[in-house]
């Protein structure tokens, strides 16, 4: 079975911290694709990046990264010198392509909360 | 311009009163579902569409009912409405291994 897990409910940091956003999956998949999104305060979901399994270089952009782990079965976000505007619900999701359907497994979500 | 829309944003029903919350995709995706969100809960998928005329249950799929007509609209259709359908809806579309595309989402409240 196809899991994702986002262990931290809740994180609250000072603006300017650095904070890491935990994502562990499980899937018996060889080829698998994992997703982050981030949800902000108006509701709307906001896709953030798409990783492959067969691609585990880390990812930069801008104040993002993501450090994707196949040993560990992790894919962590990482945000650098947070902002207010962070401030949100962030999802991790899996999908797996043997199934014809890519359809995706969700996290329970992380709230992030910055504080000026 | 590429998007998902979902009418309404915002519904307030009462308990039994039939509605139905409409999703269209301009993107020729064949892959369309629904979600709904609830705290502490994250997305769960309620149905989900490979093709026209072709719909199948998600996790949660007791209350709902979808069609699949065309290939743009994907409709989420509550007979009965309860209270307990009282969440945040998305519908989502997707093409193979794409991201998935999202509507603005529809905020129910059922009472």
């Amino acid at each position: 079975a196809q899991k994702v897990t986002q262990a931290q409910t809740e994180i609250s940091v000072v603006e300017k911290e650095d904070v890491t956003l935990d994502c562990v999956y499980e899937t018996r998949d060889t080829t698998y694709y994992l997703f982050w999104y981030k949800q902000p305060p108006s509701g709307e979901l906001v896709f953030l990046i798409r990783r492959n399994s067969f691609d585990e270089q880390n990812e930069i952009s801008g104040r993002y990264s993501w450090n994707f782990q196949k040993s560990t079965s992790s894919f962590n976000f990482t945000i650098t010198a947070s902002q207010v505007v962070d401030s949100a619900v962030y999802f991790c999701a899996l999908s797996g392509a043997r199934d014809s359907n890519y359809q995706l497994i969700w996290g329970a979500g992380t709230k992030l909360i910055i504080k000026p | 311009e590429a998007q998902v829309t979902q009418n309404p944003r915002y519904l307030i029903t009462v308990t039994g009163k039939k509605l139905t919350v409409t999703c269209s995709q301009n993107m020729n995706h064949e892959y369309m579902s629904w979600y709904r969100q609830d705290p502490g809960l994250g997305l769960r998928q309620i149905y989900y569409s490979m093709n026209v005329e072709v719909t199948d249950k998600g996790d949660v799929p007791e209350g709902y009912k979808v069609s699949r007509k065309e290939k743009r609209n994907f409709p989420l259709i509550l007979e009965s409405p309860s209270p307990n359908q009282t969440s945040l809806y998305f519908c989502a579309s997707k093409q193979g291994k794409t991201e998935a595309f999202f509507g603005q989402g529809t905020r129910l409240t059922v009472v």
